[in-house]
């Protein structure tokens, strides 16, 4: 079974930073998911990703197989930026290959 | 293009009830997966249902019971309400049910 890390479990800084998210996985993956999760439960896919960079706005993903880690960035922060981001590796081929994280509790402050 | 909805959003019971929650996917997706997230950990996988057959379940009781209609939205029962059910379920889909999941906001379900 898959076993996924994130650092920090919580994290404020101020708004305007540059903000980075770890996430680190044991089994080797197919994909990993970043997730966002807002106040009130509902989840958004930010990025699904089994290779290299992908970029949205001020969001920034990365993944490095070979170390098993993957990070998320979040350039010039805002505050609406505040949530829950979790990452989630998928090992498998179905919905129960999905290993979650427990999330990083972000909250950007004006 | 309607995202992944659940129903209701909010629901409160009492232990011993019995509960149902729903979900439609995507258009198109074929693949509904549920979840059950509870306060301050990450979510955790209770069934995936692909073309209305069950694909995989996660260890959880018999009283976690799922299925999926012949237009792929999908119904998970919970009987016999216990408070540690109090929690967020999210319903997930995908087409293929392999990658590339879509998630719901969830039904938060509050067991008193």
């Amino acid at each position: 079974k898959n076993e996924v890390e994130q650092s920090p479990q919580n994290l404020t800084a101020q708004e305007g930073e540059f903000i980075t998210i770890n996430c680190s996985y044991s089994v080797g993956i197919s994909a990993l998911h970043w997730l966002q999760q807002h106040p009130g439960g509902g989840i958004v896919s930010l990025f699904m990703l089994s290779s290299g960079k992908k970029k949205h706005g001020r969001l920034i993903a990365t993944i490095n197989i070979q170390e098993k880690h993957s990070s998320l960035h979040i350039t010039a922060s805002h505050p609406r930026d505040s949530a829950v981001y979790i990452c989630a590796a998928h090992s498998g081929g179905g919905a129960d290959g999905l290993t979650f994280g427990k999330g990083t509790h972000l909250i950007i402050q004006p | 293009d309607a995202g992944v909805t659940q129903s209701p959003t909010h629901l409160i019971k009492t232990r011993g009830q019995q509960v149902t929650l729903r979900c439609s996917p995507i258009s198109g997706h074929k693949s509904v997966s549920w979840y059950q997230q509870v306060l301050g950990q990450g979510p955790q996988f209770i069934f995936q249902y692909y073309e209305k057959e069950e694909r995989g379940r996660g260890n959880f009781p018999d009283r976690f019971s799922a299925r999926q209609f012949p237009n792929y939205s999908s119904e998970l029962n919970v009987n016999a309400l216990l408070l540690g059910d109090s929690a967020l379920y999210l319903c997930a889909s995908s087409l293929s049910g392999v990658f590339g999941y879509t998630f719901g906001s969830g039904t938060r379900l509050t067991v008193v």
